[in-house]
């Protein structure tokens, strides 16, 4: 497995706010993925973070509102834009560390944020 | 539409009961299912599974796929307080993972 930190591990924010989350790995990894987990509710992928190049994203989630930044092999931002209460969610930021995405992705420990 | 579902959706049980856990799916381009347990913020893999009928075992906790059924069970025996937790099963697409509700299992001493 890999070591995965990520900051800050809870926040509370304003609306109209944004803020940045990063997720350091020990060890280069090619694929990075970012997830969003709601209250009571399970995970949804945000996107793919690519090295070098835009991040991937999925329906429903869009560049302007969760902007990702993948400078490097171990590191990777989201910014959470232009908050609103229902960005009050955990986000979590997740690698695979084989070269072939397998599935079989690891878990940061998580930031907690919460809008008022 | 790619979907997983999880039953039941919660759960409890006494110290040293057997559980299993079910997770079905429709997904495109399934490649793989997989467990995790998730006890506060951050889920814990638990097993990958890609071929049907073969069981992975860690301890006291079970797993296994049927691609025919398009489902899997995750079992737990002698349960322990500590095996509290919401269990999160995912469809993998690849890198791509779609995950269930979960099941919340609260385990009584």
């Amino acid at each position: 497995s890999a070591v995965i930190s990520q900051k800050p591990s809870r926040d509370i924010c304003q609306r109209g706010t944004s803020l940045t989350i990063q997720c350091q790995v020990d060890s280069q990894v090619t694929m990075m993925f970012w997830y969003r987990q709601q209250p009571g509710q399970s995970l949804t992928l945000i996107a793919t973070a690519n090295q070098g190049s835009e991040a991937t994203y999925e329906s429903g989630f869009v560049i302007d509102k969760f902007p990702i930044s993948r400078p490097n092999l171990t590191f990777s931002t989201l910014t959470v834009s232009n908050m609103s209460p229902e960005d009050s969610s955990i986000y979590l930021c997740s690698v695979d560390l084989t070269d072939t995405p397998s599935g079989e992705q690891y878990f940061g420990p998580g930031t907690r944020l919460t809008v008022t | 539409e790619d979907k997983v579902v999880q039953s039941p959706l919660s759960l409890v049980v006494h110290e040293g009961d057997t559980v299993t856990l079910n997770c079905s799916y429709e997904v495109t381009n399934f490649r793989s299912l997989l467990w995790y347990k998730q006890e506060k913020k951050a889920p814990t893999f638990l097993f990958m599974l890609t071929s049907s009928g073969i069981e992975k075992k860690s301890g006291r906790l079970s797993s296994i796929l049927d691609k025919k059924e398009l489902s899997s069970i995750l079992n737990i025996t002698a349960t322990q307080t500590g095996d509290s937790a919401i269990y999160l099963c995912a469809a993998g697409q690849g890198g791509k993972l779609i995950f269930g509700q979960g099941t919340e299992l609260s385990v009584k001493p």
